[in-house]
């Protein structure tokens, strides 16, 4: 069965500090794609990064970072020097590229930044 | 930049009336989806659309849910008869090629609907 986990309902980090999202995926499929999304108060998707099965490298852009562990069926998601406009809710998601294209969200974990 | 647009934004309507919710994909997309978040939840598939038939289908897409591609740009979603239950907000997708391979679907600003 397909399923994403995200065990941190809420977290809450004074602004600058460093802070890491989790993300626990289970497939059964060697091939997939795994997702983070954001969304703000205002309540559109907006896309963050996609990484397949078969790229574990991690990947950095401005101050976000992404840790892929295959082994622990992990994608989690780091705010490095967190800013008050990071305050939204982060969807972790996965597709199953060999047997549909729906993709499966987890329940999302809501950030605060506080000043 | 392309995009996928929505209308309306909010739509407020009565228990068991009829809405259809309008999406607009992106130009060259063949792909399409439907997704509903209700408030404070996560994100749930509905419904993809290829080649002017249903995909796949989630077992929340049941007989009240209908959709259609009526002319070849716009993709609307529609509630037959809505009830309490429906009220979330609704995104639909689009993506160029289905399967997560290539197909990355983009999402719309979504629409808020409120059965009262």
């Amino acid at each position: 069965a397909q399923k994403v986990t995200q065990a941190q309902t809420e977290i809450s980090v004074v602004e600058k500090e460093d802070v890491t999202l989790d993300c626990v995926y289970e497939t059964r499929d060697t091939t997939y794609y795994l997702f983070w999304y954001k969304q703000p108060p205002s309540g559109e998707l907006v896309f963050l990064i996609r990484r397949n099965s078969f790229d574990e490298q991690n990947e950095i852009s401005g101050r976000y970072s992404w840790n892929f562990q295959k082994s622990t069926s992990s994608f989690n998601f780091t705010i490095t020097a967190s800013q008050v406009v990071d305050s939204a809710v982060y969807f972790c998601a996965l597709v199953d590229a060999n047997r549909d294209d729906k993709i499966i969200f987890g329940k999302g974990t809501r950030l605060h930044i506080l000043p | 930049e392309p995009e996928v647009t929505q209308t309306p934004s909010h739509q407020v309507t009565q228990m068991g009336q009829e809405v259809i919710l309008r999406c607009v994909p992106i130009s060259n997309h063949l792909y399409f989806y439907w997704y509903r978040q209700i408030l404070g939840q996560k994100v749930e598939f509905l419904v993809s659309f290829y080649n002017n038939e249903i995909s796949e289908k989630s077992e929340i897409f049941d007989d009240q849910f209908s959709v259609e591609r009526p002319d070849g740009s716009n993709f609307t979603l529609k509630i037959r008869s809505t009830k309490l239950e429906d009220s979330a907000m609704y995104f639909c997708a689009s993506s160029e090629t289905g399967g997560g391979i290539l197909g990355e679907q983009f999402f719309g600003p979504g629409t808020r609907l409120t059965v009262l």
